[in-house]
């Protein structure tokens, strides 16, 4: 089974701090997505890596950056954390989507998310 | 972006029962996902119909897909306790991300 980790479930963290959120996936996949959860919005995607050192701005990137060093790794970094940041953040992961018409039918894994407050 | 919006929003069954959730989307699709999501965790991946099924089956699943209207139903038959959750569809299209919906909360009371 797939299993997407990320490092905490709970983290309570002040306003201007830099706060870094990891996610670590064990299928060796090349996708790896962060999406902010917020009542009334759904799932809204902020980054999205394809390949290491690769990354692409979602829908509201604005406030974050990310970092892929290394494959299984995708860490999702608030550089000066304010209080419309506090939210449940979910990381996810998947094979490409460039192999072909079968590689697209496939799910995105997910982690059980970090509930992030900002106070 | 929010392609696929569900409904109804929230939705109330007794144990039993069969509760039957609509996706509708605006775009093109490669296929469509439904995902459970079990309050404060993760979501789970339930099943992917491609744009050229018409209905898919899994265990007391069923989902249906009608391009023409952009639509997909979720369909679960004989409803238990432990199936309360919220329930989101996904819509895919060439070269991006899962386009998450705002999702169906299910409660199943016994």
């Amino acid at each position: 089974d797939v299993k997407v980790t990320q490092s905490s479930r709970y983290l309570v963290k002040r306003t201007g701090e830099k706060v870094f959120l990891e996610c670590v996936q064990d299928m060796d996949h090349e996708n790896m997505f962060w999406y902010r959860q917020d009542p009334g919005l759904g799932l809204r995607l902020i980054y999205f890596s394809y390949d290491v050192k690769m990354k692409e701005k979602g829908d509201i990137p604005e406030g974050y950056s990310v970092s892929r060093e290394k494959k299984e790794r995708f860490s999702l970094i608030l550089e000066s954390a304010s209080t419309n940041q506090t939210s449940m953040y979910l990381c996810a992961s998947s094979v490409p989507w460039d192999r072909g018409f079968s590689s697209g039918n496939q799910p995105q894994h997910f982690g059980d998310g970090t509930r992030l407050s900002i106070l | 972006s929010q392609q696929g919006e569900e409904d109804p929003q929230a939705l109330s069954i007794q144990e039993g029962e069969n509760a039957t959730m609509n996706c509708s989307y605006k775009t093109s699709i490669n296929n469509l996902q439904w995902y459970r999501q079990n309050s404060g965790r993760g979501l789970v991946h339930l099943i992917l119909i491609r744009s050229n099924e018409r209905e898919k089956h899994s265990g007391r699943l069923r989902v249906t897909l009608d391009t023409s209207k952009k639509s997909s139903s979720l369909l679960i038959t004989a409803s238990r306790a432990a199936d309360t959750a919220s329930y989101f569809c996904a819509t895919k299209q060439a070269g991006t991300a899962l386009i998450f919906g705002k999702g169906t909360t299910l409660s199943v009371s016994s």
